[in-house]
């Protein structure tokens, strides 16, 4: 799986929105990309995924650039709840049943 | 969303003992489950492929007799650290594939904290 880039640690206030950026300068063609988040002590949790076009879910939204080789994770009203370490994670469908990779992820803090 | 329980969540146990930590999917049969360890302030990392009815796949580095992996069903995988040592203690996760074909999804489990003293 292509490599992703993303900063070590975001701090955002409560309630105010947080976008939380991603390089993948080598994605493929095929690749999807994934955003996973970890709670303190927690398993992962599926965020949201996209290939090609802007995705919103309940949770979050999505946004991919042109040429594919960055996104942004949009959390649109932050709370306590959301403080956890974000993974932006790329994923070759073509691969079918091979496991995430996963890299250092984003440390979101949120202070109230 | 699916779910993936893990049992124990936490365990602590004497160096040189074993330890079995299950891994189940409740809603859904999953041909393949993963198994992760992360240590404290770092990511996941992968330890094993675990196929039901056949022998897991280890990463490089990950030896295959101290962490033994049974996919006996298709809905329970175990990991069993073989003479823990306290070097072994960490967080173990352990997810389940959903799909078929191109289409699959990743289900974590909670984890399970294990402490050897």
């Amino acid at each position: 799986d292509a490599k992703t880039t993303q900063p070590n640690s975001m701090e955002s206030n409560e309630e105010e929105p947080v976008h939380l950026p991603c390089n993948h300068s080598t994605i493929s063609g095929t690749d999807y990309i994934h955003w996973y988040r970890q709670l303190p002590s927690q398993g992962p949790e599926y965020v949201i995924h996209g290939l090609t076009s802007n995705v919103n879910n309940r949770m979050a939204s999505l946004a991919i650039a042109e040429d594919r080789k960055s996104s942004t994770l949009i959390l649109h009203r932050a709370t306590l709840r959301d403080a956890a370490v974000y993974y932006c994670i790329l994923r070759d469908w073509v691969a079918g049943n091979t496991p995430l990779v996963f890299g250092k992820g984003t440390r979101l803090s949120v202070i109230a | 969303g699916a779910v993936v329980s893990q049992h124990p969540s936490r365990v602590i146990c004497k160096s040189g003992t074993s330890v079995k930590i299950e891994c189940r999917s409740l809603d859904f049969q999953a041909t393949t489950m993963f198994w992760y360890r992360q240590f404290p302030k770092q990511s996941l990392m992968l330890m094993a492929t675990s196929n039901e009815g056949s022998k897991a796949t280890y990463e490089q580095g990950v030896e295959k007799d101290k962490f033994l992996i049974n996919h006996a069903s298709l809905t329970l995988s175990t990991l069993t650290v073989t003479s823990a040592h306290p070097e072994d203690s960490s967080f173990y996760i352990c997810s389940a594939l959903r799909g078929t074909g191109l289409s699959y999804e990743q289900y974590f489990g909670p984890g399970t904290r294990l402490t050897v003293t």
